[in-house]
């Protein structure tokens, strides 16, 4: 059973470019949550998706930022003409069940953007 | 809202001894978990050991266990046996909501 892919591991972009960061859950799990860490930071809960909605976006900033899990494909975190402090490490995890179960949120290896 | 607080940056242990990790959280929240992860370089973030708040008893993953104190909500992770595959970033997580909240990390260096 495969983990949580992520993919592209390292993305570098200019300032003003978009970036697409695309996760692909663990095989049989519909919940998708994203975290955002900064150098020397723990992580930061973005958003939180099941297919096809947003349950929770309380942690994504309010402008240049979206998400989505459509019902076929991975989900995409997208961020639009980025800036330097868009730079930091994206993880995404996927659950089984919502939070409220004893399933931990299992994490793929994250996705290193680096704006220039 | 939920915290979490590591207030060790760094700590160091030689390999073989015992060292324990702190973390506190605050939470409005009945029903709910915690957890240890491990950050190696890598930064895959690796579940360490998890605690059901419902549950009196301390989780124990083989050299790891933690120390869950409800009532001062803290939960701190005491590794035994130390090994130099141990180096890692450790962060302490509650998930009272719909999401994760982390802690800021503590950096286990194992001196062999």
């Amino acid at each position: 059973n495969a983990g949580v892919m992520q993919n592209p591991r390292h993305l570098v972009r200019r300032r003003g470019q978009e970036a697409r960061l695309r996760c692909s859950p663990m095989k049989g799990h519909s919940h998708v949550y994203w975290y955002r860490q900064l150098p020397e930071e723990g992580l930061k809960f973005m958003v939180y998706l099941q297919k096809e909605n947003i349950i929770d976006e309380s942690g994504m900033p309010k402008e240049r930022f979206s998400a989505e899990f459509p019902k076929e494909g991975p989900s995409i975190l997208r961020i639009q003409q980025v800036v330097r402090g868009d730079s930091a490490a994206y993880f995404c995890a996927s659950s089984p069940l919502g939070q409220r179960s004893s399933y931990e949120q299992y994490f793929g290896p994250g996705t290193r953007l680096t704006v220039t | 809202a939920q915290t979490v607080t590591q207030s060790q940056p760094e700590m160091s242990v030689q390999e073989a001894e015992t060292v324990t990790l702190s973390c506190t959280y605050d939470t409005s929240e009945s029903d709910y978990y915690l957890f240890w992860y491990k950050q190696p370089p890598s930064r895959q973030m690796i579940l360490v050991i998890r605690q059901e708040a419902y549950k009196q008893q301390n989780a124990t993953e083989n050299r790891f266990s933690v120390n869950f104190q409800k009532a001062a909500k803290s939960f701190s992770l005491k590794i035994s046996d130390s090994q130099l595959g141990d180096a890692a970033m450790y962060f302490c997580a509650n998930n009272a909501g719909n999401m994760l909240t982390f802690g800021g990390g503590t950096r286990l260096m194992v001196k062999p």
